[in-house]
């Protein structure tokens, strides 16, 4: 069974600071993806990393991916209130299951 | 990405019976489906993945005959929670699937058995 190891699974900090978010499997995945949920409502998909190494921007955000596809992390530079919400990393199965970390809930504080 | 609706938002029923949630494509033709529950502080746990015009497939430990999916169109999928327990309150929120293994996801379905 593939899993998703994602920490910290809990982050308050003051806005305009930085923080990481760490995703990690003993298993390699063909794609992984970060979500954002806020409370209420379903997901929404953040980005997709592919290929090994692979960095994408957002914006603040800055996603990566291991070069031996099994972790990635999600990098947030001077964080806003805005941002508060469930971050969830999923690795993505055969058939296009996703598997999901255990989530990070971030609060960001004015 | 696909636009996905579900309803109702949120339900409250009586212990003993049964609730129907729909969940809807609505610009994307979705083959394949897939339903979740979340607990409060807690991430999100496939419970089947919903074929249209086949049978769903459930992960394991989840009660097929419990969790009835019927996925009879290529923009609607539901889930029926039969004899509800309060055990069974919980959020409810289903994904349509593209074809690049991304998924879209319903606002999700509050459920709370008394």
């Amino acid at each position: 069974t593939q899993l998703l190891e994602q920490s910290p699974q809990f982050l308050s900090i003051q806005e305009g600071e930085n923080l990481t978010v760490y995703c990690n499997s003993s298993s390699v995945f063909s794609s992984l993806q970060w979500y954002r949920q806020e409370p209420g409502e379903g997901p929404v998909l953040l980005v997709t990393v592919v290929t090994g190494g692979e960095v994408k921007k957002l914006k603040r955000l800055t996603f990566q991916f291991g070069d031996a596809r099994k972790d990635s992390s999600l990098h947030i530079t001077a964080a806003q209130t805005g941002d508060t919400g469930l971050y969830l990393c999923a690795g993505v199965q055969q058939g296009g299951k996703l598997i999901f970390g255990q989530g990070t809930e971030l609060s960001v504080k004015p | 990405g696909a636009v996905v609706s579900q309803h109702p938002s949120w339900v409250i029923c009586k212990s003993g019976t049964s609730v129907k949630i729909e969940c809807r494509s609505l610009d994307f033709q979705a083959t394949t489906m897939f339903w979740y529950r979340q607990f409060p502080k807690q991430s999100l746990m496939l419970m089947a993945t919903s074929n249209e015009g086949s049978k769903a497939t459930y992960e394991q430990g989840v009660e097929k005959d419990k969790f009835l999916i019927n996925h009879a169109s290529l923009t609607l999928s539901t889930l029926t929670v039969t004899s509800a327990h309060p055990e069974d309150s919980s959020f409810y929120i289903c994904s349509v699937g593209t074809f690049s293994y991304e998924q879209y996801f319903g606002p999700g379905t509050r459920l709370t058995v008394t």
